[in-house]
């Protein structure tokens, strides 16, 4: 099956500061990629669909200054939270859908703690 | 109303059980239907994918699509307790966007 990976798997930021999360599909191009958000006990929140080499799609609601998609390659899919607060912290997740199928493939998701 | 209804839960099953997923969906153009498995604090694996209407079977998993009544299942057979965890469906018109059922959470006893 089809592998995406994230990275870092958790990480813990001071409020202020900017973090970026990666997310890489392994054996496969994705020319479109996924951002989600999960709270506890919650389902999936689309943040952002991007599209390698153009600008990434927003969710109505989600700052695009905020959270800065960078999907640079065909394999590559970056979320950037800027000046982050604590209410940012949070499960994010990302997803690759192989060109020309129809399902989606996700990473194992980024663990956010700001403090 | 919501694009995907699915009962939360949380359900519990002896194991060994038959256990019956379901979600349904207000919208005739959907035509890939999936089925993640989420453990806790981790991310959503596909479990099951199918395109169109009909059955699909993977070892101890079916997944049953019914575009006629806008349902679709997955049932899972001799259910063990490492099957505990969160069941979401979701589906999409183009895989272009998708929506997901809000999850159901199984438990499988010992």
């Amino acid at each position: 099956g089809a592998v995406v990976s994230q990275h870092p798997s958790w990480v813990i930021c001071k409020s202020g500061t900017s973090v970026k999360i990666e997310c890489r599909s392994l054996d496969f191009q994705a020319t479109t990629m996924f951002w989600y958000r999960q709270f506890p006990k919650q389902s999936l929140m689309l943040m952002a669909t991007s599209n390698e080499g153009s600008k990434a799609t927003y969710e109505q609601g989600v700052e695009k200054d905020k959270f800065l998609i960078n999907h640079a390659s065909l394999t590559l899919s970056t979320l950037t939270v800027t000046s982050a607060h604590p209410e940012d912290s949070s499960f994010y997740i990302c997803s690759a859908r192989p060109p020309q199928l129809g399902e989606q493939y996700f990473g194992p998701g980024t663990r956010l703690t700001v403090t | 109303q919501k694009e995907v209804e699915q009962d939360p839960g949380p359900l519990s099953v002896p194991e060994g059980a038959i256990v019956s997923l379901n979600c349904t969906y207000s919208n005739s153009a959907f035509q890939y239907f999936m089925w993640y498995r989420q453990y806790s604090r981790k991310g959503p694996e596909l479990l099951m994918y199918t395109y169109s209407s009909g059955n699909k079977e993977d070892g101890r998993f079916t997944a049953q699509v019914d575009k006629s009544s806008k349902y679709i299942s997955l049932f899972i057979r001799d259910s063990q307790p490492s099957d505990s965890a969160t069941y979401l469906c979701a589906m999409s018109v183009t895989g272009n966007q998708f929506y997901f059922g809000t999850g159901t959470s199984l438990t499988v006893i010992p």
